[in-house]
């Protein structure tokens, strides 16, 4: 059975780096069905995609955060990871990572990781 | 303002059936996108529970139910149980963003 797990800080300081990585167990994340992504959920508020990434390294980012943003692949981890640069305290979220099946008419994720809570605060 | 539109809350009782709308434009679902449904319980990761508008994943009761009509999408929930009570999202793609997009969600509380 699939299982991603995030880590990282749980505290950031404004205008740093956030930087997590997501662990892919029970499969590969070579697969050639898959993308990877990361989306985030601030304290009481809904959930906003943030970017996914296939094994080959192509990237899709929301628009929103494009210029901060960047996700890479390790593959020989079987890992992924976001980077989101310049943080500020509206930055503070539940990060999750995620599996997205994508088809022609858009992506589903499914599993997600449990979540990881990041703080920007000094 | 998300780009998908939810109510924030819907209520029942248990046995009673409710709906939930996503909303959306002619750049998303009205576009012909597929919708997905998922499941948040409280302190939890959301759970994909209805996906191509109207497709369960394999353990998903039948007592839920996805479907599409224009621009709009909406998740039907019958014979409401107290373990139902959680916030569902929609979720889409946007052709004009170029990427995924959700609902603000929707709290449903089971009276």
């Amino acid at each position: 059975q699939l299982q991603l797990q995030e880590s990282g800080p749980g505290l950031v300081k404004p205008s740093e780096t956030l930087s997590l990585t997501c662990t892919v167990s029970g499969g590969s994340i070579s697969s050639s069905s898959y993308y990877w992504g990361w989306i985030r959920q601030p304290p009481g508020k809904g959930l906003e995609w943030i970017g996914s990434i296939y094994y080959s390294g192509i990237t899709y980012y929301n628009p929103s955060l494009k210029s901060r943003v960047t996700i890479s692949v390790d593959t020989s981890k079987n890992q992924f990871s976001l980077k989101l640069s310049s943080v500020t305290a509206a930055d503070t979220a539940v990060y999750y990572c995620a599996r997205l099946y994508c088809s022609s008419n858009s992506c589903q994720f499914d599993p997600w990781g449990q979540g990881t809570l990041v703080t920007v605060s000094s | 303002q998300s780009v998908l539109t939810q109510p924030p809350s819907v209520s029942g009782a248990p046995g009673q059936r409710v709906t939930i709308s996503c909303t959306g434009s002619n750049s998303n679902i009205g576009a012909g996108y597929d919708v997905h449904w998922y499941q948040q319980l409280p302190g939890t990761a959301p759970k994909l529970l209805i996906y191509d508008d109207s497709n369960r994943p394999s353990g998903v009761p039948d007592r839920f139910s996805g479907s599409k009509s224009g621009t709009s999408a909406s998740l039907a929930i019958t014979g409401l149980q107290a373990e139902d009570e959680a916030d569902y999202y929609c979720q889409s793609y946007d052709n004009s963003l170029g990427g995924s997009v959700f609902g603000g969600g929707t709290k449903l509380t089971v009276l």
